[in-house]
């Protein structure tokens, strides 16, 4: 069963950085496309950004480029999205999710606000 | 960017009647592999999105039947043969053919 546990969600101040993460488990990870999707409250889905399984490709949502960096480990089956120069606009729930968006983790929620 | 537009935004189905929801690509999502990137999620309250339809028609392991996904081009439906009580969601199509990927506004669905 495939398995996408999010964490590393919490409140932040503008300008702040913080790191959400993902570990995944059910499923050959080393493969797999990933990427992460964020859902502002009460508002619409948000592709954010999506790296190849060797992570030698990233693309990123124009929104979070310069800010927001994508990695993987693929000896610990985990992936990271280190988020930098927070904006207020960055509130959402963060989700991980697999090649296609075929699975989804519960998500983790971000808050920027002073 | 591709525009992904869904219409209708609300839907008010009747238990066991049809539904169906439109969404259109504002560029063809047909790929040089002959695949569509078009892609149905559905989101039930307090819930993960979840993948419903993959390529157009595709329905993903453990979906039921009476979801069906058409289409081509920029042109895409979901429909719902016979709507049911657990069908309530809201409901997304998404583009995968050029990053930065798209989502539509989502479709509320709801029942009378």
């Amino acid at each position: 069963e495939v398995q996408l546990v999010e964490s590393g969600g919490g409140l932040v101040q503008p300008g702040g950085s913080l790191r959400v993460s993902c570990a995944a488990s059910g499923f050959t990870f080393s493969s797999s496309w990933m990427s992460w999707v964020r859902q502002a409250p009460g508002a619409g889905l948000e592709w954010v950004a999506i790296i190849k399984p060797d992570g030698s490709e990233k693309y990123y949502v124009d929104s979070v480029k310069g800010r927001f960096t994508i990695s993987r480990d693929n000896a610990k089956n985990s992936l990271h999205l280190q988020m930098n120069s927070l904006r207020a606009e960055d509130t959402a729930v963060y989700y991980c999710a697999t090649d296609r968006l075929q699975h989804w983790g519960q998500g983790t929620l971000v808050t920027v606000s002073s | 960017d591709i525009v992904m537009t869904q219409t209708p935004l609300s839907l008010s189905a009747t238990p066991g009647q049809p539904a169906s929801i439109s969404c259109k690509s504002s560029q063809s999502l047909l790929d040089s592999d002959g695949k569509t990137h078009l892609y149905w999620y559905l989101q039930k309250p307090g819930q993960p999105p979840q993948l419903l339809i993959y390529e157009v028609s595709n329905r993903f392991s453990g979906v039921p039947d009476r979801f069906s996904g058409s289409g081509s081009g920029t042109d895409f439906t979901l429909k719902i043969s016979r709507v049911e009580a657990e069908d309530v969601a809201v409901y997304y199509c998404m583009q995968g053919r050029h990053v930065p990927w798209t989502f539509g506004q989502g479709t509320k669905v709801e029942i009378k």
